[in-house]
């Protein structure tokens, strides 16, 4: 399996505008989470889905961010408008819930905003 | 408020030296410990785990200690080698009404000198 795919992997916008990051889970996990790193919070949970039925948004940190899932292998986290201090790398990760606690995790979308 | 403390940013050890890294909680909640490690430019990648009701878990060179009372882990890699240089977060677990959550600490970066 090549692990949790996501795109892309830098992404550079102007303020105001929408930005849609992307993740492909590893095939037959069942539960997928997005997170946020940065220096002054470290890694954040933004939201997680179970089933591709999302569980906990409470991360989330305003309307102006949004997640789907459609199906099991695709999700999206979705910034419209966006802002300077969303500047982050985004992971997104999935886990086999049957299995163990151990998360697998993408590489990240660093997102710059100026 | 954060529940899971990571209170050195960096610590730098002697190749075949012990490396001890601390985290510290606030949750007595959390029933399952982890930690990850995290290369520049890669997500972090699950390294070892540790349920509530044990106090050690061992794997190769890196063992997890928990200490429950004084809401304390400890990771110790021993011998240190330079390929552990990484950003080590630990990270704590506690569902709640059905909802889990990972929650990270701000991560230590360790350095092994050759």
């Amino acid at each position: 399996d090549a692990g949790v795919i996501q795109s892309p992997r830098h992404e550079v916008t102007e303020m105001g505008q929408e930005v849609t990051l992307r993740c492909k889970p590893i095939s037959g996990h069942n539960s997928l989470f997005w997170y946020r790193q940065t220096m002054m919070r470290g890694l954040e949970l933004l939201i997680y889905f179970n089933n591709n039925v999302p569980i906990d948004d409470s991360g989330m940190p305003e309307d102006r961010f949004s997640a789907k899932m459609p199906n099991a292998s695709f999700s999206t986290l979705k910034i419209q408008p966006s802002e300077p201090r969303d500047s982050a790398v985004y992971f997104c990760a999935s886990r086999d819930r049957g299995y163990d606690y151990g998360y697998t995790f993408g590489s990240g979308t660093r997102l710059t905003v100026v | 408020d954060q529940q899971v403390k990571q209170n050195s940013p960096s610590l730098s050890v002697q190749e075949g030296r012990i490396s001890i890294l601390n985290c510290d909680y606030t949750n007595s909640m959390f029933d399952y410990f982890l930690w990850y490690k995290k290369y520049p430019a890669e997500g972090p990648t699950f390294l070892i785990s540790i349920s509530s009701i044990k106090d050690k878990n061992e794997d190769g060179r890196f063992t997890v200690f928990l200490n429950k009372s004084a809401k304390h882990l400890s990771l110790h890699i021993v011998p240190s080698q330079p390929g552990d240089s990484a950003v080590y977060f630990c990270a704590a677990s506690a569902e709640v009404g059905g909802s889990e959550k990972l929650v990270f600490g701000k991560g230590t970066k360790l350095t092994v000198n050759p």
